[in-house]
């Protein structure tokens, strides 16, 4: 059926890297853009930015550039976003969602923790 | 960037009663607004697009609408399976931004 399915939880210590995949089934891949958002807990959704399937080229939201990296495989169908220099505030939800406007289609989230 | 401000935060309704969230865009974004549902500890589920469209298999109860750069998401007869946080995205420019969210709860 059509899913995005995200990679599991991540313990990271500060200053270490991380990448979450997301890979997508039962649509073709690159007909849509690949959103991500982020959720703190107990916070409401940032929108992170995007990647275009077809291009692999990414767009950031402003509090989302440097560090963050979107990437994809197209040969097996996934997206994955990269987070740098990992910091204590970067702990939340991380959403794959299917979109490039409205998102019509989410991941189940991957939980990254940041502590020492 | 565009700011998107919705209001309430929370509220409380009874079952049965219109329950109405809106969301003001800081400049105009012509129909380019989504309302996702967030039930607690769930995934986000779109509800409606282009400010007024239903996604397939929504209830009926739930509707938007808009003047201008007032958005608003009603559900006409609130359900206990409603409680949920409510977001509005702006999708008309990069950033796509969410309001802040409005958290409903049964009375």
């Amino acid at each position: 059926q059509v899913q995005l399915v995200q990679s599991g939880s991540e313990l990271k210590k500060p200053g270490a890297s991380v990448i979450i995949s997301c890979k997508a089934s039962g649509y073709t891949f690159t007909t849509y853009a690949m959103d991500w958002v982020r959720q703190a807990p107990g916070q409401g959704l940032e929108w992170m930015g995007w990647i275009n399937t077809n291009t692999g080229n990414p767009t950031y939201a402003p509090d989302f550039t440097g560090r963050f990296v979107f990437s994809l495989d197209t040969s097996v169908n996934t997206a994955y976003l990269q987070i740098n220099t990992l910091k204590a505030e970067d702990t939340a939800v991380y959403y794959c969602a299917r979109g490039q406007v409205f998102l019509d289609l989410w991941g189940q989230g991957t939980l990254v923790t940041v502590s020492s | 960037d565009i700011q998107m401000t919705q209001s309430p935060s929370s509220l409380s309704a009874s079952v049965g009663d219109r329950v109405t969230i809106t969301c003001r865009a800081s400049q105009g974004i012509s129909v380019y607004l989504a309302w996702y549902q967030q039930k607690p500890g769930k995934v986000p589920k779109l509800l409606i697009q282009s400010a007024f469209i239903l996604q397939s298999g929504v209830p009926s109860r739930f509707s938007g609408s808009y003047s201008g750069t007032d958005f608003a998401l009603t559900i006409s007869s609130l359900q206990p399976e409603d409680v949920a946080t409510y977001y509005c995205q702006n999708y008309n420019s990069v950033p796509r931004t969410f309001g802040q969210g409005t958290k409903v709860e049964i009375k």
